[in-house]
C-alpha cells in the first residue's frame, strides 16, 4: 500500500518563476493538506483541502494556491516565486478532515535562485 | 490563535541518560500527536494521544497527555545515538467545518552523544 506520494522530490526554480508541486495521498485518504518547512524550522500549514475545496488556510498570500482532483490527489501553485519560498513542502493526507492523524509524504525540496 | 510551545529547542545527551521534552499549546484540544523528523527527511508519526491522560510507549520514548495542564511530555529512557533527531508536537486546531489541521511545536532537535 503506497504511502503518500510527492513529486518532484527537488526542484530550482528562479524568483518570479511560477512552480506546481504534486501530491498522491495514501489509499483511502481524501483529505490533503500542504506545508512549508523552511529550514531548521517546524513545519508552517499552508491550506487544506477536501472534497476537491479548500476548507482551511494558513497565514500565506494568495501567490499560493492549490487544487484537489476527484481522485484526491492535490497540487501545489505558487506564484511570483521568492527566496524566501525556498523550503521542503511537506504534504500530509488524512482521512474525513484528520481526527485520526496525518500521513506526511517524502517532501519536495524547492530552491529557488 | 493557537500556539505550540516546546522546550527544551535543543538537548545533547549522554547515551544511557533519561530526559524529557514538553510540550505547552494554548487552547484546549485533546488531540495532541508526535512526530520524528530527521535531518532532510519528512515526519514519520510516532504517537496519536486521544484523550486526557493518554499513556504511549514504544521503544525507549513515552508520551503523555494532560489536556487540562494543555501539556504533553515526550520521555526518553536510556537514550542510543538512534534517536538523535528532531522530535516535534503537533495540536489539532479544528475548524467550524468540522475539519482538523496541525499546528506544529518549534521543535526539539535531540543530540545522543555516545
Amino acid at each position: 500500500d503506497a504511502g503518500v506520494t510527492q513529486s518532484p522530490t527537488h526542484l530550482i526554480k528562479t524568483r518570479g518563476q511560477q512552480v506546481t508541486l504534486r501530491c498522491s495521498p495514501k489509499s483511502g485518504h481524501d483529505t490533503v493538506s500542504w506545508y512549508q518547512q523552511a529550514l531548521g524550522q517546524g513545519p508552517q500549514f499552508i491550506f487544506q483541502y477536501y472534497e476537491e475545496e479548500e476548507r482551511q488556510r494558513g497565514n500565506f498570500p494568495d501567490r499560493f494556491s492549490g487544487h484537489q482532483f476527484p481522485n484526491y490527489s492535490s497540487e501545489l501553485n505558487v506564484n511570483a516565486l521568492l527566496l524566501g519560498d525556498s523550503a521542503l513542502y511537506l504534504c500530509a493526507s488524512s482521512r474525513t478532515g484528520g481526527l485520526y492523524g496525518y500521513t506526511f509524504g517524502s517532501g519536495t525540496r524547492l530552491t529557488v535562485v | 490563535e493557537l500556539k505550540v510551545e516546546q522546550n527544551p529547542l535543543f538537548l545533547s545527551m549522554q547515551e544511557g541518560k533519561n530526559y524529557t521534552i514538553y510540550c505547552n499549546y494554548s487552547t484546549t484540544s485533546d488531540r495532541l500527536y508526535w512526530y520524528r523528523q530527521d535531518p532532510g527527511k519528512s515526519l514519520e508519526s510516532l504517537f496519536v494521544l486521544l484523550s486526557n491522560g493518554a499513556v504511549k510507549q514504544e521503544g525507549r520514548l513515552m508520551a503523555s497527555l494532560d489536556t487540562k495542564a494543555r501539556l504533553s511530555t515526550l520521555h526518553i529512557t536510556a537514550a542510543v545515538h538512534d534517536l538523535s533527531a528532531t522530535y516535534f508536537c503537533a495540536v489539532d486546531g479544528r475548524a467550524t467545518s468540522g475539519t482538523y489541521k496541525y499546528i506544529f511545536g518549534t521543535g526539539t532537535r535531540l543530540k545522543v552523544l555516545a
